[in-house]
Protein backbone atom coordinates (compact mmCIF):
# COMPACT_ATOMS: atom_id res chain seq x y z
CA UNK A 1 0.00 0.00 0.00
CA UNK A 2 1.45 3.20 -1.26
CA UNK A 3 -1.26 5.73 0.72
CA UNK A 4 0.20 9.33 -0.07
CA UNK A 5 3.11 9.33 -1.87
CA UNK A 6 5.14 13.29 -2.53
CA UNK A 7 7.61 13.80 -4.71
CA UNK A 8 10.73 14.92 -4.21
CA UNK A 9 11.77 13.81 -1.20
CA UNK A 10 14.52 17.10 -0.96
CA UNK A 11 14.74 19.85 -2.92
CA UNK A 12 17.18 23.03 -3.22
CA UNK A 13 16.28 26.32 -5.32
CA UNK A 14 17.56 29.13 -5.96
CA UNK A 15 15.40 32.65 -5.16
CA UNK A 16 13.09 33.31 -8.17
CA UNK A 17 12.75 29.46 -9.11
CA UNK A 18 9.53 27.97 -9.97
CA UNK A 19 8.80 23.97 -8.88
CA UNK A 20 5.72 21.57 -8.70
CA UNK A 21 5.33 19.75 -5.18
CA UNK A 22 3.44 16.83 -6.58
CA UNK A 23 1.20 14.61 -4.61
CA UNK A 24 -0.87 11.64 -4.93
CA UNK A 25 -2.90 9.28 -2.85
CA UNK A 26 -4.32 5.55 -3.95
CA UNK A 27 -6.74 5.80 -1.15
CA UNK A 28 -9.72 7.00 -3.10
CA UNK A 29 -10.01 9.66 -0.41
CA UNK A 30 -11.83 13.00 -1.65
CA UNK A 31 -9.98 15.45 -0.05
CA UNK A 32 -6.36 16.47 -0.15
CA UNK A 33 -4.19 19.20 2.22
CA UNK A 34 -0.60 20.61 1.99
CA UNK A 35 0.71 21.89 4.87
CA UNK A 36 4.23 23.48 5.53
CA UNK A 37 6.04 22.91 8.78
CA UNK A 38 8.69 25.28 10.18
CA UNK A 39 10.44 25.25 13.78
CA UNK A 40 7.70 26.33 16.38
CA UNK A 41 4.92 27.03 13.90
CA UNK A 42 3.05 23.74 13.69
CA UNK A 43 1.70 22.50 10.46
CA UNK A 44 0.01 25.35 8.31
CA UNK A 45 -2.62 24.60 6.01
CA UNK A 46 -1.67 26.10 2.64
CA UNK A 47 -4.47 24.97 0.25
CA UNK A 48 -7.10 22.00 0.46
CA UNK A 49 -9.04 20.23 -1.29
CA UNK A 50 -12.58 19.01 -0.53
CA UNK A 51 -13.58 17.12 -3.77
CA UNK A 52 -12.36 16.92 -7.17
CA UNK A 53 -12.62 20.08 -8.92
CA UNK A 54 -12.68 22.40 -5.97
CA UNK A 55 -9.67 23.89 -4.07
CA UNK A 56 -9.64 26.63 -1.23
CA UNK A 57 -6.94 28.32 0.54
CA UNK A 58 -5.80 27.85 4.01
CA UNK A 59 -3.80 29.70 6.37
CA UNK A 60 -0.78 30.57 4.13
CA UNK A 61 -2.00 30.48 0.83
CA UNK A 62 0.09 33.50 -0.56
CA UNK A 63 3.17 32.13 -2.67
CA UNK A 64 1.92 29.19 -3.80
CA UNK A 65 -0.87 27.53 -6.21
CA UNK A 66 -2.64 24.00 -6.66
CA UNK A 67 -4.33 21.95 -8.78
CA UNK A 68 -6.33 18.84 -8.06
CA UNK A 69 -5.70 16.90 -11.60
CA UNK A 70 -7.98 14.45 -10.74
CA UNK A 71 -9.09 12.58 -7.63
CA UNK A 72 -5.54 11.14 -7.36
CA UNK A 73 -3.51 14.11 -7.77
CA UNK A 74 -3.27 17.44 -5.98
CA UNK A 75 0.11 19.38 -6.80
CA UNK A 76 1.36 22.22 -5.37
CA UNK A 77 3.09 25.09 -7.19
CA UNK A 78 5.76 27.71 -6.28
CA UNK A 79 5.98 30.42 -8.91
CA UNK A 80 8.59 32.78 -7.94
CA UNK A 81 10.58 30.83 -4.73
CA UNK A 82 11.38 32.90 -1.76
CA UNK A 83 13.86 32.34 1.14
CA UNK A 84 10.74 32.64 3.35
CA UNK A 85 9.44 29.57 1.86
CA UNK A 86 12.03 27.35 3.19
CA UNK A 87 10.20 24.49 5.13
CA UNK A 88 8.92 20.88 4.94
CA UNK A 89 6.42 20.28 3.09
CA UNK A 90 3.21 17.95 4.34
CA UNK A 91 0.51 16.26 1.27
CA UNK A 92 -2.14 14.50 3.53
CA UNK A 93 -5.43 12.91 1.78
CA UNK A 94 -8.78 11.81 3.82
CA UNK A 95 -12.18 10.81 3.87
CA UNK A 96 -14.66 13.09 5.77
CA UNK A 97 -15.74 13.41 9.26
CA UNK A 98 -13.96 11.95 11.99
CA UNK A 99 -11.41 9.37 9.79
CA UNK A 100 -7.90 10.31 9.99
CA UNK A 101 -5.22 12.63 7.65
CA UNK A 102 -3.20 10.19 5.67
CA UNK A 103 0.27 12.13 5.45
CA UNK A 104 3.23 11.72 2.93
CA UNK A 105 7.04 11.58 4.00
CA UNK A 106 7.27 15.41 3.54
CA UNK A 107 9.36 17.56 0.79
CA UNK A 108 12.31 19.29 2.76
CA UNK A 109 12.76 22.55 0.58
CA UNK A 110 15.88 25.09 0.87
CA UNK A 111 15.48 27.88 -1.07
CA UNK A 112 18.58 29.98 -1.26
CA UNK B 1 -11.72 31.77 11.13
CA UNK B 2 -10.89 28.62 13.52
CA UNK B 3 -8.00 28.87 15.48
CA UNK B 4 -6.04 25.96 17.61
CA UNK B 5 -3.83 27.34 20.38
CA UNK B 6 -1.68 24.47 22.32
CA UNK B 7 -0.09 26.94 25.31
CA UNK B 8 2.60 24.76 26.05
CA UNK B 9 5.29 24.19 23.98
CA UNK B 10 7.46 22.03 25.83
CA UNK B 11 6.66 19.54 28.66
CA UNK B 12 8.45 16.93 30.81
CA UNK B 13 7.08 13.57 32.36
CA UNK B 14 8.38 11.15 34.56
CA UNK B 15 8.14 7.75 32.89
CA UNK B 16 5.13 5.65 34.45
CA UNK B 17 3.37 9.41 35.48
CA UNK B 18 0.35 11.00 34.21
CA UNK B 19 0.47 13.83 31.74
CA UNK B 20 -1.98 16.53 30.35
CA UNK B 21 -1.52 18.26 27.26
CA UNK B 22 -3.54 21.70 26.64
CA UNK B 23 -5.18 22.32 23.89
CA UNK B 24 -7.77 24.79 23.19
CA UNK B 25 -9.69 25.67 20.03
CA UNK B 26 -11.76 28.76 18.79
CA UNK B 27 -14.63 28.34 16.38
CA UNK B 28 -18.53 29.36 15.43
CA UNK B 29 -19.23 25.81 14.46
CA UNK B 30 -21.90 23.57 16.41
CA UNK B 31 -20.62 20.45 14.32
CA UNK B 32 -16.54 19.53 14.41
CA UNK B 33 -14.03 16.57 14.95
CA UNK B 34 -10.88 17.33 17.13
CA UNK B 35 -7.65 15.08 16.70
CA UNK B 36 -4.58 14.74 18.55
CA UNK B 37 -1.60 13.63 16.63
CA UNK B 38 2.32 12.38 17.53
CA UNK B 39 5.43 13.30 15.29
CA UNK B 40 7.74 11.15 16.22
CA UNK B 41 11.59 12.16 14.73
CA UNK B 42 10.97 10.08 11.91
CA UNK B 43 8.52 13.35 10.89
CA UNK B 44 5.62 10.66 10.64
CA UNK B 45 2.19 11.52 11.47
CA UNK B 46 0.32 9.25 14.24
CA UNK B 47 -3.41 9.64 15.18
CA UNK B 48 -3.48 9.23 18.71
CA UNK B 49 -7.14 9.92 19.48
CA UNK B 50 -10.70 11.38 18.01
CA UNK B 51 -13.45 12.26 19.12
CA UNK B 52 -16.43 14.04 17.51
CA UNK B 53 -17.94 17.51 18.62
CA UNK B 54 -21.50 15.68 19.00
CA UNK B 55 -20.53 13.50 21.63
CA UNK B 56 -20.28 13.91 25.04
CA UNK B 57 -18.40 11.16 26.33
CA UNK B 58 -15.13 11.29 26.25
CA UNK B 59 -12.59 9.61 23.88
CA UNK B 60 -10.41 6.88 25.03
CA UNK B 61 -7.65 4.68 23.22
CA UNK B 62 -5.49 2.61 25.63
CA UNK B 63 -3.18 4.35 28.08
CA UNK B 64 -4.76 8.14 26.06
CA UNK B 65 -7.50 9.99 26.85
CA UNK B 66 -9.26 13.18 26.28
CA UNK B 67 -11.14 15.80 28.43
CA UNK B 68 -13.33 17.20 25.87
CA UNK B 69 -15.39 20.25 27.28
CA UNK B 70 -16.82 21.77 24.32
CA UNK B 71 -18.60 24.84 26.29
CA UNK B 72 -15.21 25.52 27.07
CA UNK B 73 -13.71 25.16 23.81
CA UNK B 74 -11.14 23.02 25.39
CA UNK B 75 -9.96 19.37 24.38
CA UNK B 76 -6.78 17.89 26.68
CA UNK B 77 -4.65 14.76 26.33
CA UNK B 78 -4.22 12.76 28.86
CA UNK B 79 -1.22 10.00 28.99
CA UNK B 80 -1.00 7.67 31.61
CA UNK B 81 1.53 5.76 32.62
CA UNK B 82 4.13 7.50 30.44
CA UNK B 83 6.20 5.57 28.36
CA UNK B 84 9.71 6.00 26.51
CA UNK B 85 8.51 5.90 23.35
CA UNK B 86 5.40 8.46 24.11
CA UNK B 87 8.54 11.02 23.59
CA UNK B 88 7.30 13.79 20.42
CA UNK B 89 5.77 16.59 19.20
CA UNK B 90 2.16 16.05 19.46
CA UNK B 91 -0.04 18.04 17.62
CA UNK B 92 -3.82 18.78 18.33
CA UNK B 93 -6.25 19.73 15.20
CA UNK B 94 -9.49 20.74 14.25
CA UNK B 95 -11.59 19.64 11.61
CA UNK B 96 -14.17 21.83 9.97
CA UNK B 97 -17.77 19.85 9.51
CA UNK B 98 -19.08 22.55 6.89
CA UNK B 99 -16.07 22.46 4.75
CA UNK B 100 -13.57 19.88 6.07
CA UNK B 101 -10.82 22.29 6.56
CA UNK B 102 -8.24 20.90 9.11
CA UNK B 103 -6.04 23.11 10.89
CA UNK B 104 -3.21 22.18 13.62
CA UNK B 105 -2.03 23.77 16.91
CA UNK B 106 1.84 25.18 17.03
CA UNK B 107 2.01 21.54 18.66
CA UNK B 108 3.91 20.08 22.44
CA UNK B 109 7.15 18.57 22.81
CA UNK B 110 7.15 15.75 25.41
CA UNK B 111 9.94 14.61 26.20
CA UNK B 112 10.20 11.56 29.12
CA UNK B 113 12.53 11.52 31.68
CA UNK B 114 13.86 8.17 32.44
Amino acid sequence: NAGVTQTPKFQVLKTGQSMTLQCAQDMNHNSMYWYRQDPGMGLRLIYYSASEGTTDKGEVPNGYNVSRLNKREFSLRLESAAPSQTSVYFCASSDRGVRPQHFGDGTRLSIL
Amino acid sequence: AQTVTQSQPEMSVQEAETVTLSCTYDTSESDYYLFWYKQPPSRQMILVIRQEAYKQQNATENRFSVNFQKAAKSFSLKISDSQLGDAAMYFCAYRSFRDDKIIFGKGTRLHILP
